[in-house]
This record gives structure tokens, C-alpha cells and sequence, in this order.
């Protein structure tokens, strides 16, 4: 089972800045929160992941507060085609496969 | 710097028939992870290979499903005997090997849509 809790979805204007949010209360100390998200019909697209410190790369930012429990995924200026599920997975160090929840479904609208 | 290829993007199959589904990891990474996602659902781990080796099939049907990865070629899962019920998408990821790329994501590709008849 998942490890994380996600909205089940959430809507988004268009411009504006898109928060997910994500609880993981169990997460353990060497275990990395990572975003990722399937646009209709694709493959999952790798967003960004973190330990402890907050990240940010040319997609999205993500917050990750200072007990570790839950994290948020920013998205700063949404557009249409950013319209996906979003999940947040809590994995180990290594190699271990991801474990997927249900996601929370984004819409963006015009 | 090409992702990660999955063919066919599409394959149907009668009841009874094989199904092979090919995978060719990014450039640099030897470690294969196969998903599959039933209509309306998530995404479920099935199996992940090193090259030649099975590492952790713990998501596999115990009957009909097999996967290998081996020294030359493409990663490959099999399904035989295909029954109505292994219609869904399945997808491949990839991931690097060595002392640095222990926290690095897996990539995936486009997946490959089964239908049975």
C-alpha cells in the first residue's frame, strides 16, 4: 500500500500557482519523497524529489516541511497542458520500485 | 539522449495467444522495472531486473508471466496463455547503476496498450 495521502483531485486557473499537497506521517529517516505525473495516456514523467531540504528544478518546486510529514509540490504558473494525475511517492534509498497511490487529479482550466 | 523505448506501442492478442512486450532502458542505466496499470487504476510493480538477473518479482502472477533482461538486447515480458483479464497498459522504467545513482529516479517510457479479444 502507499504510504502517502494525496486530494483525490483539484482544480487549477491557468497562470496561476498550483499546490499539491501530500502527507507521508510515517516516513522514515533515510526514505525521499518524489513527484510524478501522468498526463493521459503516458508514460509517468519524473517531476522532482527530496530528502529534507526544499528542491527546485525548471518544472516545479517542492516544499518538504521540517518534521518531514507532509510536502507540498509547487507547479508556479500553471498551464493547460500541466492538466495530470500527480503522485507522491515515499521510497527508499537504492533501487526499490515505486509504490503508486492514487494520485491527485489536477485540472487546469482556461 | 533517447528515453525509454517500449514496442509495440500497441499489441492485440486473441485468448490463448503470447504476448511479448520489448524495452530498451535510457542510455546508462541497467536497471529495468516493469508496471502495469488496469483501466481506471494505478500504476502496479511486477518485476525488476538487472542485466541477467531477477531482483524482485514480487508483483508477478505466479502463472504466465515471466521477464528477462538479458546481456544483449532489449528487456522483455512475457505473458502466455493471455486471458482477457491481462488487458491494461504496461509500462517500463529504467534507472542508473553505480555508487552515485542510488537515489536517482527511474524514467519510464510510453508503455505498451494490451488488448485481448
Amino acid at each position: 500500500d502507499a504510504k502517502t495521502t494525496q486530494p483525490p483531485s483539484m482544480d487549477c486557473a491557468e497562470g496561476r500557482a498550483a499546490n499539491l499537497p501530500c502527507n507521508h506521517s510515517t516516513i522514515s529517516g533515510n526514505e525521499y519523497v518524489y513527484w510524478y505525473r501522468q498526463i493521459h495516456s503516458q508514460g509517468p514523467q519524473y517531476i522532482i524529489h527530496g530528502l529534507k531540504n526544499n528542491e527546485t528544478n525548471e518544472m516545479a518546486s517542492l516544499i518538504i516541511t521540517e518534521d518531514r510529514k507532509s510536502s507540498t509540490l509547487i507547479l508556479p504558473h500553471a498551464t493547460l497542458r500541466d492538466t495530470a494525475v500527480y503522485y507522491c511517492i515515499v521510497r527508499h534509498s537504492g533501487n526499490t520500485p515505486l509504490v503508486f497511490g492514487k494520485g491527485t487529479r489536477l485540472s487546469v482550466i482556461a | 539522449n533517447a528515453g525509454v523505448m517500449q514496442n509495440p506501442r500497441h499489441l492485440v492478442r486473441r485468448r490463448g495467444q503470447e504476448a511479448r512486450l520489448r524495452c530498451s532502458p535510457m542510455k546508462g542505466h541497467s536497471h529495468v522495472y516493469w508496471y502495469r496499470q488496469l483501466p481506471e487504476e494505478g500504476l502496479k510493480f511486477m518485476v525488476y531486473l538487472q542485466k541477467e538477473n531477477i531482483i524482485d518479482e514480487s508483483g508477478m502472477p505466479k502463472e504466465r508471466f515471466s521477464a528477462e533482461f538479458p546481456k544483449e538486447g532489449p528487456s522483455i515480458l512475457r505473458i502466455q496463455q493471455v486471458v482477457r483479464g491481462d488487458s491494461a497498459a504496461y509500462f517500463c522504467a529504467s534507472s542508473p547503476v553505480g555508487q552515485g545513482a542510488r537515489n536517482q529516479p527511474q524514467h519510464f517510457g510510453d508503455g505498451t496498450r494490451l488488448s485481448i479479444l
